[in-house]
């Protein structure tokens, strides 16, 4: 992609509660959408992702919705838990075989869940 | 097991040397990224490479230089030239096309001293 926008940069939340961090991009030929969970001095992992034609994908607690219209997409935590604790970072990718597949990422998101 | 590892996993550097982070994958995978992290802050692409021997700048792409002569290695090095190298340096790998999952080395803290 060529630009990806996360927004907020800062979460805490309620131990329980629902958690939503928001992405745009820029990339109209972008088609791949994943979300990625970093903990402190590790590597991210790839915790969900979506494809272009698909509006909603669910995973347990996970959830995340796209709108290619808007050039949005959002992940959904529900009845979060300590351990949710992290920094979420959103991406995209135009998957075109052979041509600019670059993995472009957003600012990141760290997230705090209060016992 | 199948991974990507990248080493060593904190290198300290004295200015004015270069220095070259390791990144192996035994994934079969053909394009590799080198991104860099500064605290607070999210991924910005170094370089990336879609096939053997071949490989693009990103967006902060002035003071490294990579290599891509084996599909399982993707070497990083930091130049002289590269005026503030102490950040962490992630290292990935994915299949090409299809929407299909990037993974991530552990992760090498460069400290320049």
């Amino acid at each position: 992609g060529e630009n990806v926008e996360q927004h907020p940069s800062t979460l805490s939340v309620q131990e329980g509660d629902s958690a939503v961090i928001k992405c745009t991009y820029s990339d109209s030929a972008s088609n791949y959408f994943p979300w990625y969970k970093q903990e402190l001095g590790k590597g991210p992992q790839l915790i969900i992702d979506i494809r272009s034609n698909v509006g909603e994908k669910k995973d347990q607690r996970i959830a995340v919705t796209l709108n290619k219209t808007a050039k949005h997409f959002s992940l959904h935590i529900t009845e979060t838990q300590p351990e949710d604790s992290a920094v979420y970072f959103c991406a995209d990718r135009r998957d075109i075989i052979l041509g600019n597949e670059k993995l472009t990422f957003g600012t990141g998101t760290r997230l705090t869940i209060i016992p | 097991d199948g991974g990507i590892t990248q080493s060593p996993k904190y290198l300290f550097r004295k200015e004015g040397q270069n220095v070259t982070l390791s990144c192996e994958q035994n994934l079969n995978h053909d394009a590799m990224y080198w991104y860099r992290q500064d605290p607070g802050q999210g991924l910005r692409l170094i370089y990336y490479s879609q096939i053997v021997n071949d490989f693009q700048k990103g967006d902060i792409a002035e003071g490294y230089s990579v290599s891509r002569e084996k599909k399982e290695s993707f070497p990083l090095t930091v130049t002289s030239a590269q005026k503030n190298p102490t950040a962490f340096y992630l290292c990935a790998s994915s299949s090409r096309g299809g929407g299909t999952e990037a993974f991530f080395g552990q992760g090498t803290r460069l400290t320049v001293v």
